[in-house]
């Protein structure tokens, strides 16, 4: 069965600083890969994914992520982290062979400094 | 972008009562749905993938019984909770799949007293 990792539980940031948040899967097909953002009080919110082609992939407010699969990771990637990037993060992978059903990571609580 | 929207928001009920909430795909048509419940500060966790006109399947775990799901068109899905306890009470959220991307609802936190 698929599952998904995600080792940090909660990483402390100073403005400006740069992220790293980890992301581990295991499955040994085809995969596709998310990365979500759900802000104190909001709904989940999709901030990029993966589903072929360029591993490095580029997604909304400064956002990366890059495709390791010899790895089985996708970790998320900011250079700069702001006040507002203050929320819950989650990876979620989807296996082609799954019916479509996302399968989520624990999360990670991120908290920016001022 | 696609918008699902989930009714109502929020909901208490007394225990042994049931709950029915809905989830809508607003501006296109979904054939797969999926119910998620999360606790507080934790993940979401997979309850049951809904399909459109057939039976539900749920994951491991989740009792059938007690989480009646029914995907009566292509655009709604509800998900009734019968006889309530206080250790239903959670975060509801549904998702819906259009095309190869899956959207989220607002979600529906339950309460049980």
């Amino acid at each position: 069965a698929q599952s998904v990792s995600q080792h940090n539980h909660h990483v402390i940031l100073s403005e400006a600083a740069s992220l790293e948040l980890g992301c581990n899967y295991s499955y040994g097909g085809t995969v596709n890969l998310f990365w979500y953002v759900q802000y104190p009080g909001q709904h989940l919110q999709l901030l990029l994914k993966y589903f072929s082609g360029d591993p490095l992939v580029k997604g909304i407010k400064g956002f990366e992520a890059e495709f390791i699969k010899s790895k089985f990771s996708f970790n998320l990637r900011k250079p700069s982290v702001q006040w507002s990037d203050t929320a819950e993060y989650f990876c979620a992978v989807n296996a082609d062979s799954s019916a479509s059903k996302i399968i989520f990571g624990s999360g990670t609580r991120l908290s920016i400094r001022p | 972008g696609a918008v699902v929207s989930q009714h109502p928001s929020w909901v208490i009920c007394k225990s042994g009562t049931s709950v029915k909430i809905e989830c809508r795909s607003l501006d296109f048509q979904a054939t797969t749905m999926f119910w998620y419940r999360q606790f507080p500060k934790q993940s979401l966790m997979l309850m049951a993938t809904s399909n459109e006109g057939s039976k539900a399947t749920y994951e491991q775990g989740v009792e059938k019984d007690k989480f009646l799901i029914n995907h009566a068109s292509l655009t709604l899905s509800t998900l009734t909770v019968t006889s309530a306890h206080p250790e239903d009470s959670s975060f509801y959220i549904c998702s819906a799949r259009g095309g190869v991307e899956q959207y989220f609802g607002p979600g529906t936190r339950l309460t049980v007293t």
